[in-house]
């Protein structure tokens, strides 16, 4: 089993709105991701998680807050985004170095 | 500096086979990453390569030459559904920190 989820599939939201994606894996990954995406290029690393703790912020603006609540879950709170943040976000979780994403959240900023 | 080149795009025919060649240069390596990506969806896992030679997995084959810089996916008789983008990653750090090439896009034609 290699999967990992996010929720929501879709988000809209306004400049002036706070949202968050969550992302989720039970298959004991302790590295985790998050990716951003933009149409036709290729993904963007965003943040790593390890053993739960903040490894690398690949100086990522600051309305971008990742959290790692325990060892399944990775959320991005979201607040006061640009429309030029509207992508497709990815979380990925890995074991042995074997990197697995999950289907994405895709957001458009308004 | 860091590099990650794979052509474009590339066309074959149903049932035919193609091979998608990843040149890399980057400061550390910890892997090398295939994976696939139909439009509007997250990249699906393929393969991971670590140590050079080629790695078989049914239809797609994976091939790492270290000291050269180099690899390839090998995609065996096509079916129209491999029309997809094919991305190269290397990861360059124990983080799992994946840098990706621009992706090559195959279209499979009847």
């Amino acid at each position: 089993d290699t999967e990992v989820t996010q929720t929501p599939k879709h988000l809209v939201m306004g400049m002036t709105n706070k949202k968050s994606l969550k992302c989720e894996q039970h298959m004991g990954h302790r590295a985790m991701y998050w990716y951003k995406q933009k149409a036709k290029k290729p993904p963007e690393l965003m943040f790593v998680y390890s053993y739960e703790k903040l490894s690398i912020n690949e100086s990522v603006p600051s309305r971008f807050s990742p959290e790692c609540p325990n060892s399944s879950l990775l959320n991005l709170h979201l607040h006061a985004l640009q429309p030029e943040d509207s992508a497709l976000y990815l979380c990925a979780s890995s074991f042995r170095g074997e990197q697995y994403f999950g289907p994405g959240t895709r957001l458009t900023v308004t | 500096g860091q590099n990650i080149d794979q052509p474009t795009e590339m066309t074959a025919t149903e049932g035919a086979i193609v091979q998608i060649n990843c040149t890399y240069q980057t400061s550390g390596f910890n892997g090398l990453f295939w994976y696939q990506q139909h439009a509007g969806e997250a990249p699906t896992f393929l393969s991971y390569n670590v140590l050079d030679g080629l790695e078989e997995k049914g239809r797609f084959s994976s091939f790492l030459s270290r000291s050269k810089g180099y690899s390839y996916l090998l995609l065996k008789e096509l079916q129209m559904k491999d029309s997809a983008s094919y991305l190269c990653a290397v990861s360059s750090d124990s983080w799992g920190k994946l840098q990706f090439g621009a992706g090559t896009q195959v279209v499979v034609t009847p």
